[in-house]
């Protein structure tokens, strides 16, 4: 059974800094997807980015970016120049064409003025 | 529809007492799943259904829990017998159909509906 672990049950950080939030996986498959999603206050869930594990390059969509690990199965998200909408929780996740998404237990990101 | 909408976004009821949840995905999305959020975790995974098929039911919890997509769009989640444990977000989330081109695996979630058991 696939596994996804947040080791970080909270982060902070200061506005205009720069923060990375882990992830780690366990699986036996060999091609799948690994995602970032947003949940903020209104609980929403929201995509950051995603990854196809295929793809060696890390995925980058503005401010957040992404280092694929694959073969120590690690997926942390950097999310720079933090902004105060920034502050959500955030759950990292792995997806087969099996079709089972599997999500971690969250970080919760609060972001100081 | 543009997006997944469920219903109701909120529902208190008594213990021992039966409650249905609906989700209505995106139009042009074949998969719908089902997830249970407690306050503070992660979504765990209830059942998924691929058109009207439904795949995979490990993750309901228990035979008190059952979900129905008899048309291959609107699905409903029953809970029969509820109990206190039962208390908390019901998420449904749909995509393309496996393997679709276009396919990356994102799910686009609807707001949920949050259920209290007292």
């Amino acid at each position: 059974a696939q596994t996804v672990t947040q080791s970080q049950p909270e982060m902070s950080v200061q506005e205009a800094e720069t923060v990375t939030l882990s992830c780690t996986y366990d699986t036996s498959e060999s091609d799948y997807y690994l995602f970032w999603y947003k949940q903020p206050p209104s609980r929403q869930m929201i995509l950051v980015i995603r990854q196809e594990a295929y793809k060696q390059q890390n995925a980058t969509e503005n401010r957040f970016s992404v280092n694929f690990q694959k073969a120590a199965k690690s997926f942390s998200l950097k999310i720079s120049d933090s902004q105060l909408g920034d502050a959500a929780m955030y759950f990292c996740a792995y997806y087969t064409n099996a079709g089972k998404s599997t999500f971690g237990d969250g970080t919760t990101l609060t972001v100081k003025p | 529809g543009a997006g997944v909408s469920q219903s109701p976004r909120y529902k208190v009821t008594k213990r021992g007492q039966d409650v249905t949840l609906r989700c209505d995905p995106i139009s042009s999305h074949a998969t719908l799943y089902w997830y249970q959020q407690a306050l503070g975790q992660g979504p765990e995974f209830l059942t998924y259904f691929n058109y009207e098929a439904q795949p995979d039911k490990s993750g309901l919890p228990s035979d008190r829990f059952s979900a129905e997509r008899p048309e291959g769009s609107i699905s409903t989640l029953t809970i029969q017998r509820t109990e206190q444990r039962d208390s908390a977000m019901y998420r449904c989330a749909s995509s393309l159909a496996l393997g679709a081109d276009g396919n990356t695996g994102e799910l686009f979630f609807g707001e949920g509906s949050r259920l209290t058991v007292l």
